[in-house]
């Protein structure tokens, strides 16, 4: 299987900051790596695709990089409504596998 | 547009069997190279893949779970379903029914709302 490691698992930061997540998988992914955000009670919604594909529809303020093992989520400036748990999660083979989440507040 | 709906009972007994299925409009399951899984998430923890049915039938499971999950699809129905068997509290959480690719362009891109099964006596 294929390990999905996430950091931080939390980070709290002010509004209009940027915020950074990395995720490193255990063997080359290529660029199959996906980002997700959830909101309390709500589904995971796919915010970026394949490392750096924006999702119809999202913010500009949302992208992502990476490619292999190593990969990037970035915030450029943090709004209040960004507040939730985000997640990565590689589509290259199965199982698939997500990384453990990092959960964004508000400071 | 696509959506998926879960439906089922929200309370299983422990030992029993837990039994779900996914609605889905807007689309057909037989649309070719996308998979129909099952994905599921504790109560405060992170997202599981359970398994999931490629659009020609073919199932895969976790290897955590594998002994214990079985996938079917109803074609008529446009539906898809979920069977784990031998439950205990350990299986407690939201279960998301969800379409995705492998191994080329996309990720989860649709996913049902959840629904919460409890596993309790």
């Amino acid at each position: 299987d294929i390990q999905m490691t996430q950091s931080p698992s939390s980070l709290s930061a002010s509004v209009g900051d940027r915020v950074t997540i990395t995720c490193q998988a255990s063997q080359d992914i290529s660029n199959y790596l996906h980002w997700y955000q959830q909101k309390p009670g709500k589904a995971p919604k796919l915010l970026i695709y394949d490392a750096s594909n924006l999702e119809t529809g999202v913010p500009s303020r949302f992208s992502g990089s990476g490619s292999g093992t190593d990969f990037t989520f970035t915030i450029s400036s943090l709004q209040p409504e960004d507040i939730a748990t985000y997640y990565c999660q590689q589509c290259d083979n199965l199982p698939l596998t997500f990384g453990g989440g990092t959960k964004v507040e508000i400071k | 547009q696509l959506q998926l709906q879960e439906s089922g009972p929200g309370l299983v007994k422990p030992s029993e069997t837990l039994s779900l299925t996914c609605t889905v409009s807007g689309g057909s399951i037989s649309r070719s190279s996308y998979y129909w899984g099952w994905i599921r998430q504790p109560p405060g923890m992170g997202l599981e893949w359970i398994g999931s049915m490629y659009y020609r039938g073919s199932t895969y499971y976790n290897p955590s779970l594998k002994s214990r999950v079985t996938i079917s699809v109803d074609r008529s129905k446009n539906q898809f379903s979920l069977k784990l068997n031998s439950v205990t509290a350990a299986d407690t959480a939201v279960y998301y029914c969800a379409r995705h690719i492998v191994g080329t362009t996309g990720g989860v891109d649709y996913w049902g709302q959840g629904t919460l099964v409890t596993v309790s006596s």
